[in-house]
C-alpha cells in the first residue's frame, strides 16, 4: 500500500490565491522530504528539500517566498503556492525515503493536480 | 555532477513483444541508480533499483535492468509487453555526492498495441 499520501489530489483555485499541499509518510518518519513539479510530457524537476525542523533547501530558480515550505513534524511536510498565477498551474508531487540513505529509494505521492483560473 | 539521458521519448512495442527502454548515467561516483514508472495523474513507483551489488536486477511486474559499466547504461527489459505496461517511464540517479537527490531523466512513454 501506499506509504507517502499527498492532499488533494486536485485543486483548482483563482489567480491571487493560495494553496496547500499535504504530504505525509504513512508508517515511517522522514526527516527530509522533496517537492518535485511536473508539466505535461516533461520529467520531474526538483523543487526543493524539505527539512524536518529546519529551513527547506530550494532548487535555483525556484522562488522560496512563493512556494512556502513547512515541514513541522517527522511525517507532515506542506507546500504553500502563494499569489497562485495561471503558470503555475502544474502536477506537484512530493516523496520521502524510509531511510537517510542515499540508496535508498525514494517513495512518491500520488501528485496534487493544481489549475489556476 | 550526475545526469541520465533516456534514448527514445516515446517507444511502441506490440503486446508479448520484447520491451527495451534505454537510459545511460554520467556519474564522476559509483551510482546508484533506479528505475520509476509513472500512471497518468500518478505519482511514481518504484520498479527495481542497482546499488552496487548484483548487476542484473530484477524488479516487479516482470521488469528487469542490467547496470553496464563499460557502457554506462541501465536499460530496462521486460520479454513480453502487456497492455498494462503501458506508462511513462523514468530512470533516475543518485550518488554520495550528491546527498539524498535523485536526478531524473526525461523519460520514456511506452505504448502497447493490442
Amino acid at each position: 500500500g501506499a506509504v507517502v499520501s499527498q492532499h488533494p489530489s486536485w485543486v483548482i483555485c483563482k489567480s491571487g490565491t493560495s494553496v496547500k499541499i499535504e504530504c505525509r509518510s504513512l508508517d515511517f518518519q522522514a526527516t527530509t522530504m522533496f517537492w518535485y513539479r511536473q508539466f505535461p510530457k516533461q520529467s520531474l524537476m526538483l523543487m526543493a528539500t524539505s527539512n524536518e525542523g529546519s529551513k527547506a533547501t530550494y532548487e535555483q530558480g525556484v522562488e522560496k517566498d512563493k512556494f512556502l515550505i513547512n515541514h513541522a513534524s517527522l511525517t507532515l511536510s506542506t507546500l504553500t503556492v502563494t499569489s497562485a498565477h495561471p503558470e503555475d498551474s502544474s502536477f506537484y508531487i512530493c516523496s520521502a525515503r524510509r531511510a537517510s540513505s542515499y540508496n535508498s529509494p525514494l517513495h512518491f505521492g500520488n501528485g496534487t493536480r493544481l489549475t489556476v483560473t | 555532477a550526475q545526469s541520465v539521458t533516456q534514448l527514445g521519448s516515446h517507444v511502441s512495442v506490440s503486446e508479448g513483444a520484447l520491451v527495451l527502454l534505454r537510459c545511460n548515467y554520467s556519474s564522476s561516483v559509483p551510482p546508484y541508480l533506479f528505475w520509476y514508472v509513472q500512471y497518468p495523474n500518478q505519482g511514481l513507483q518504484l520498479l527495481l533499483k542497482y546499488t552496487s551489488a548484483a548487476t542484473l536486477v530484477k524488479g516487479i511486474n516482470g521488469f528487469e535492468a542490467e547496470f553496464k559499466k563499460s557502457e554506462t547504461s541501465f536499460h530496462l527489459t521486460k520479454p513480453s509487453a502487456h497492455m498494462s505496461d503501458a506508462a511513462e517511464y523514468f530512470c533516475a540517479v543518485s550518488g554520495e555526492t550528491s546527498g539524498s537527490r535523485l536526478t531524473f531523466g526525461e523519460g520514456t512513454q511506452l505504448t502497447v498495441n493490442p
